[in-house]
């Protein structure tokens, strides 16, 4: 079975620092992607980024970049330049190719971006 | 117009009653997915199917069932709420040989 923790409940940025969302995940799979999604207020699911298992370099999306350590099992979002739209929970998730694309979700991460 | 919708997006109802949530999609996707959120947590997997003849429990199927009535269509139904099923649930989609899930604007169910 797949597992997937995110360890910080909320965190709160200033406008236009950076902040740094944990993720770490656990699969006996070697074919997977890691995902980011936003939950804003209005509560639609929005992909921010994604990352294949194989390749070993980091995924780069605007202002949202990830830190994946495949041995370490870690894949972590870092939001530079944080805006207030950038407000939301943030899920981090697992998708094992071999098992019909489910996506298995941590808790999430509430991120407040203070004026 | 939106590629998956969901109807109704909000619903409230009694215990004991018959609910059906219904999922539409525009993309062409075989693949589709109905995940429940329960407050301050991520999505669990309820059902999830391949195609119309194809139909596969998740982690939590208890309580529930689903019908693939064509490629675009995917409804789920609790045949007896209870309280506890209060949850906002999603439907999302899949292409087969793609590694993204498009989700539905979700379904907020009240069980009272």
């Amino acid at each position: 079975a797949q597992t997937v923790t995110q360890s910080q409940p909320e965190m709160s940025v200033q406008e236009a620092e950076t902040v740094t969302l944990s993720c770490t995940y656990d699969t006996s799979e070697n074919n997977y992607y890691l995902f980011w999604y936003k939950q804003p207020p209005s509560r639609q699911m929005i992909l921010v980024i994604r990352q294949e298992a194989y390749k070993q370099q980091n995924a780069t999306e605007n202002r949202f970049s990830v830190n994946f350590q495949k041995a370490a099992k870690s894949f972590s979002l870092k939001i530079s330049d944080s805006q207030l739209g950038d407000t939301a929970m943030y899920f981090c998730a697992l998708m094992i190719k071999a098992a019909g694309n489910k996506l298995t979700f941590g808790g999430g991460t509430r991120v407040l971006v203070k004026p | 117009d939106a590629d998956v919708t969901q109807t109704p997006r909000n619903r409230i109802t009694k215990t004991g009653k018959r609910i059906m949530l219904e999922c539409s999609q525009t993309k062409g996707h075989d693949r589709m997915y109905w995940y429940r959120q329960d407050p301050g947590l991520g999505l669990q997997l309820i059902y999830y199917s391949f195609d119309v003849k194809d139909i596969n429990k998740g982690e939590i199927s208890d309580g529930y069932s689903v019908s693939r009535q064509a490629q675009a269509k995917f409804s789920l139904s609790l045949e007896s709420a209870i309280p506890n099923q209060t949850a906002l649930y999603f439907c999302a989609t899949s292409g087969v040989g793609r590694d993204e899930q498009f989700f539905g604007p979700g379904t907020r169910l009240t069980v009272l």
